[in-house]
């Protein structure tokens, strides 16, 4: 898998905007960046994932550059409950035995809402 | 629909000793995944199954872990004899194997202690 480097931790306070960085300088053109989080004492969750478009969905968007070379995760108003650690994963390109289909998990990053 | 079901949610046990965890994963989808969380890390990949046979167990400490998927639904990960660096929480994950559209959904995981 490609490598990503995202920070240790970051910081917010409640109601104001987060944005999560990502930097994966070794991306190939058939990557997708997938955002995952983990809430205390829960499995990971999906959040969002994109190519090359920047994606919308109903808990966060995800900005990514124009050389693909890093992503931002954008939650627009946080809350409490977004405290968890985030997880920034390039998969492999999905082959049709579907052997690769696997993600692996770095250290993330954890973010802590103030309120 | 339902989500991924673990049990037990906690296990203490000495070390040496045996312990098994089950998983039953999302009704119809046909890849699980085991994953170990030691503290303060990422998930790491244990072991990959789609249906009922195995696609990656490269990471599985062979001599003490077991894993199967009987049936290619329910799922159960065996330790023995075990260690004390065993001490994690275990994730079970399962997938529709039809690209990367949505991922993953894990479970709430087992915490196992190991004194």
């Amino acid at each position: 898998d490609a490598k990503t480097t995202q920070p240790n931790s970051m910081e917010s306070n409640e109601e104001e905007p987060v944005h999560l960085p990502c930097n994966h300088s070794t991306i190939s053109g058939t990557d997708y960046i997938h955002w995952y989080r983990q809430l205390p004492s829960q499995g990971p969750e999906y959040v969002i994932h994109g190519l090359t478009s920047n994606v919308n969905n109903r808990m966060a968007s995800l900005a990514i550059a124009e050389d693909r070379k890093s992503s931002t995760l954008i939650l627009h108003r946080a809350t409490l409950r977004d405290a968890a650690v985030y997880y920034c994963i390039l998969p492999p390109p999905f082959n049709s035995g579907g052997s690769n289909y696997k993600l692996t998990f770095g250290k993330g990053t954890l973010l802590t809402v103030n309120p | 629909e339902a989500g991924v079901a673990q049990s037990p949610r906690y296990k203490i046990i000495e070390k040496r000793q045996s312990v098994a965890f089950w998983c039953n994963p999302i009704s119809g989808h046909a890849t699980l995944y085991w994953y170990q969380q030691i503290l303060g890390q990422g998930p790491k990949l244990l072991i990959q199954f789609q249906n009922n046979g195995v696609v990656d167990d490269s990471q599985l400490p062979k001599d003490r872990f077991s894993a199967e998927r009987l049936k290619g639904v329910d799922s159960t990960l065996k330790i023995q004899p075990a260690k004390l660096e065993d001490s994690a929480v275990y994730l079970c994950a399962s997938s529709l194997l039809t690209g990367w559209n949505y991922g993953y959904t894990f479970g709430s995981g087992t915490r196992l202690t190991v004194v």
